[in-house]
């Protein structure tokens, strides 16, 4: 149980235009998911943490406008990042909570999406 | 500040031995720890945890240590086998002011298992 997938695993684009990743709670209902960026050898860095049917709350430094955030359902949440630049190169990794995040609930993570911008 | 890190960023241990994979934590406010291990290309998977009550804690192979007065976390895996070749993350749960809460990761330590 407790599975969480993103679509795709690996994505290619030209610099300026727009990508969409998925995640998706299979077999349980997530209130809260959270969006997570892993440069090559480095740790996860919260990006931000989307609850279902609000807006998502980004971390400082995070651009609300580049990376879109939706949260349309209690099984799926969408990161969007528009006009994406080599820089935004990265591994996005979401994961998914049934109840937000407090000290006695568990945080599932996807298997991460490899986005290359070329 | 928030921040959670690694002492060693590269750990190698021989198969069959047992490795201990240090981290340090700067929140003397958080009461509850993971740690994560993170395959290549893959996301994290939960190992274990321990919250500030408990100094030690164990599971299949793991044992997680914390030491509340240095503020120090450390992973235990016994008797490592060459899937134990990982990524290996702590992270704390950080209470913001708003009362939401998030997961810091440390920097991560890369364990290799020689066969």
């Amino acid at each position: 149980g407790a599975v969480v997938s993103q679509h795709p695993s690996r994505v290619i684009c030209k610099s300026g235009t727009s990508v969409k990743i998925e995640c998706r709670s299979l077999d349980f209902q997530a209130t809260t998911m959270f969006w997570y960026r892993q440069f090559p050898k480095k740790s996860l860095m919260l990006m931000a943490t989307s609850n279902e049917g609000s807006k998502a709350t980004y971390e400082q430094g995070v651009e609300k406008d580049k990376f879109l955030i939706n949260h349309a359902s209690l099984t799926l949440s969408t990161l969007t990042v528009t006009s994406a630049h080599p820089e935004d190169s990265s591994f996005y990794i979401c994961s998914a909570s049934l109840a937000g995040l407090t000290s006695t609930d568990t945080q599932y993570f996807g298997p991460g999406t490899r986005l290359t911008v070329l | 500040g928030e921040s959670v890190g690694l002492h060693l960023p590269t750990l190698s241990v021989q198969e069959g031995d047992n490795s201990i994979i240090n981290c340090a934590y700067s929140n003397s406010a958080s009461d509850y720890f993971i740690w994560y291990k993170q395959e290549s290309g893959k996301g994290p998977q939960f190992i274990i945890d321990i919250r500030s009550n408990m100094d030690k804690r164990q599971g299949q192979r793991v044992t997680v240590l914390l030491n509340k007065t240095v503020k120090h976390l450390s992973l235990q895996i016994a008797a490592t086998q060459p899937g134990d070749s990982a990524v290996y993350f702590c992270a704390e749960i950080v209470s913001r002011a708003s009362g939401a809460q998030k997961l810091v990761f440390g920097q991560g330590t890369r364990l290799t298992i020689n066969p």
